[in-house]
This record gives C-alpha cells, sequence and structure tokens, in this order.
C-alpha cells in the first residue's frame, strides 16, 4: 500500500493556460475522487469514478473543467483556460466503496493562477 | 449539501475534553471523521454507518444519531497531537441516484496547548 500518490505538488500557470493534474490512486479501490480545497474551507468536491466511470459531477463545477480515469487506474483532471478563481490546493483521494472504509487522500497539488 | 461543523475553533488545554457537532439537512447514509494537521492531506478517524452507532479510535469516539442527521466527534484527555482542523463527511444519495461521494463540512479548528 503505497498510498495515493498526486503529481505535481505545485502548480504555478497564468490565467488562460491550461494545466493537467493527475493522481494514482491505492490500487484496490476501485473509487476516486477529486476535491478542491481554499483556506479555512472544507474540502470542496468535483468529482468521483468507479471503475473507469465518471458517476457524479458538481453541478457547480465549470464546463472549463473535466476529468479522466482511462482503464479504471490513474486519473487525470485538467483545467482549461484558468482563471484566478482557480487557485486552490486539488485533492484526489480513493477508497473500496460506499461503506467500506474511509477516503485516503493524496498530498494534493497546490494550483496558483496569476 | 454541506453540513454544519460547531463550534468553529477550540482551544483546550492538555488533558480536557472537547465535542465537535456535525449536522445535516439531508438524509445521511453515513458520517466520517478526518483530521488534517497543517499543509497535510486530511486522515481518516472513522466512519459511522448506523443510527446510533458509536465508534472509539484511541481516546476519540463519536456517535451518529440517524434521525436527528447529526453526528458527534468526543476527544477525551486531550494531547498535542489532538491539534489540527477535524472535519465530517457525510454521505447521502445523490439525487441522480447514480453513486455516493462525501459532502465535508467547514472543519473545526483544534489546539491544545501544554
Amino acid at each position: 500500500d503505497t498510498g495515493v500518490s498526486q503529481d505535481p505538488r505545485h502548480k504555478i500557470t497564468k490565467r488562460g493556460q491550461n494545466v493537467t493534474f493527475r493522481c494514482d490512486p491505492i490500487s484496490e479501490h476501485n473509487r476516486l475522487y477529486w476535491y478542491r480545497q481554499t483556506l479555512g474551507q472544507g474540502p470542496e468536491f468535483l468529482t468521483y469514478f468507479q471503475n473507469e466511470a465518471q458517476l457524479e459531477k458538481s453541478r457547480l463545477l465549470s464546463d472549463r473543467f473535466s476529468a479522466e480515469r482511462p482503464k479504471g487506474s490513474f486519473s487525470t483532471l485538467e483545467i482549461q483556460r484558468t482563471e484566478q478563481g482557480d487557485s486552490a490546493m486539488y485533492l484526489c483521494a480513493s477508497s473500496r466503496g460506499q461503506g467500506s472504509g474511509g477516503y485516503t487522500f493524496g498530498s494534493g497539488t497546490r494550483l496558483t493562477v496569476v | 449539501q454541506q453540513p454544519v461543523q460547531s463550534p468553529q475553533a477550540v482551544i483546550l488545554r492538555e488533558g480536557e475534553d472537547a465535542v465537535i457537532n456535525c449536522s445535516s439537512s439531508k438524509a445521511l447514509y453515513s458520517v466520517h471523521w478526518y483530521r488534517q494537521k497543517h499543509g497535510e492531506a486530511p486522515v481518516f478517524l472513522m466512519i459511522l454507518l448506523k443510527g446510533g452507532e458509536q465508534k472509539g479510535h484511541e481516546k476519540i469516539s463519536a456517535s451518529f444519531n440517524e434521525k436527528k442527521q447529526q453526528s458527534s466527534l468526543y476527544l477525551t484527555a486531550s494531547q498535542l497531537s489532538y491539534s489540527g482542523t477535524y472535519f465530517c463527511g457525510t454521505e447521502s444519495p445523490s439525487t441522480s441516484n447514480s453513486g455516493y461521494a462525501l459532502n465535508f463540512g467547514k472543519g473545526t479548528s483544534l489546539l491544545v496547548t501544554p
């Protein structure tokens, strides 16, 4: 069990650029979640996958955000045409499934849009 | 919908007790509790699945009142290592009934002093 890995740890980008983050979940976990967290707030749900299927996406999420999980393994989160309001910590988590245990979070990718 | 946590912040002396509350306006399937230390990812503490269920983790325990849609986290004989921000995460059926993902509260900041 090597934990949940996220890459990169930090990303600074100019407004309007596209960015992509990667998450490698715990291999036995079939569920993968993306959350966003800003200072002083709890994690805000973005989207989640069960295996390769994207089962839910936050209604508050802009169309500029897209996520994939090909073959049910690693996942990528892409933000197109970044805005300053996108600056946050992007957390990935994985779990075995509903009611079967808690989420294991990765260390996150801190995005700064300048 | 985001669960509501109270209090927002607590300062304790080592050895004192604290209670953190979490309430939801929606029916709940489960409640999770996490602790996050500054600059780190949230760490899973426990999950409560059934109404009235209580669980313990060292000197940290929790209860879940399904009818009232509330959960409480109890920290007894607090230690310096308990300092951090505590989040409850609630799991409810999504409106699309396609799956479940946690909604997190804004967190309760706990500081334990010597």
